[in-house]
């Protein structure tokens, strides 16, 4: 079956740090994989995505390189700012049900 | 222009009670969606649909029941409701063709149950 397994949180980083959430996957098929940020008090919005293997998702500063090897989907950013503190969540779609699977997000507070 | 509306944004009512949340997106979207998120963010799916297919998360108690008018509505009815009920519920509608596309999502709909 399909499922998302994220990093647990909440994760608390300085300003400028460096950040790491972790993902991995299971899936049947050849799934595609995104990432998507929740801020407070609101919907989730995409954040990045990757289609096929070996493709790297980017925006706003992060990427997550999709790596069929290891089934892994690691969200990165080399500094981050206060304004990123959010819930990430991790997810897959089974592109041949149209279905979407989510991790169970992980909270990052960033601190000045 | 909103993609994904939701309304009503926030819902106060006792257990027992009857309700809706409607759902609309204006994205031409082929399915739609709608999720419980808990109090630990844990985004929970509730049920697909399509014109053609509805998917129903086993776990949800027949008491929920997705209608839909038309493709570009999906609203949610809740029957008997129950304190843990309480939740944000989101709506999300996506294409079905295609391997990038992504899910677009309403901005919530805080229901909380007395």
């Amino acid at each position: 079956g399909n499922s998302v397994t994220q990093m647990e949180g909440p994760v608390t980083l300085s300003e400028e740090a460096f950040l790491t959430i972790n993902c991995t996957y299971t899936a049947t098929g050849y799934p595609s994989l995104f990432w998507y940020v929740q801020y407070p008090g609101e919907g989730l919005q995409l954040l990045l995505k990757a289609t096929k293997a070996d493709d790297k998702g980017s925006n706003k500063g992060f990427e997550a390189t999709y790596r069929k090897e290891t089934t892994s989907f690691h969200l990165e950013k080399g500094s981050v700012q206060v304004s990123d503190s959010a819930v990430y969540f991790c997810a897959l779609r089974d592109v041949r049900r149209n279905q979407f699977y989510f991790g169970t997000g992980t909270s990052l507070t960033v601190i000045p | 222009d909103t993609a994904v509306s939701q309304t009503p944004k926030y819902l106060v009512t006792q257990m027992g009670n009857d309700k809706s949340i409607k759902c609309e997106q204006n994205l031409g979207h082929d399915t739609m969606y709608w999720y419980k998120q808990d109090s630990k963010k844990f985004l929970k799916i509730m049920f697909s649909y399509n014109n053609k297919e509805l998917i129903i998360n086993e776990t949800v108690p027949n008491r929920f029941s997705p209608k839909s008018p038309d493709k570009a509505h999906l609203n949610l009815h809740i029957n008997s409701l129950e304190l843990g009920d309480s939740a944000v519920y989101f709506c999300a509608s996506s294409q079905d063709l295609g391997f990038s596309y992504e899910q677009y999502f309403g901005p919530g709909t805080r229901l909380t149950v007395t």
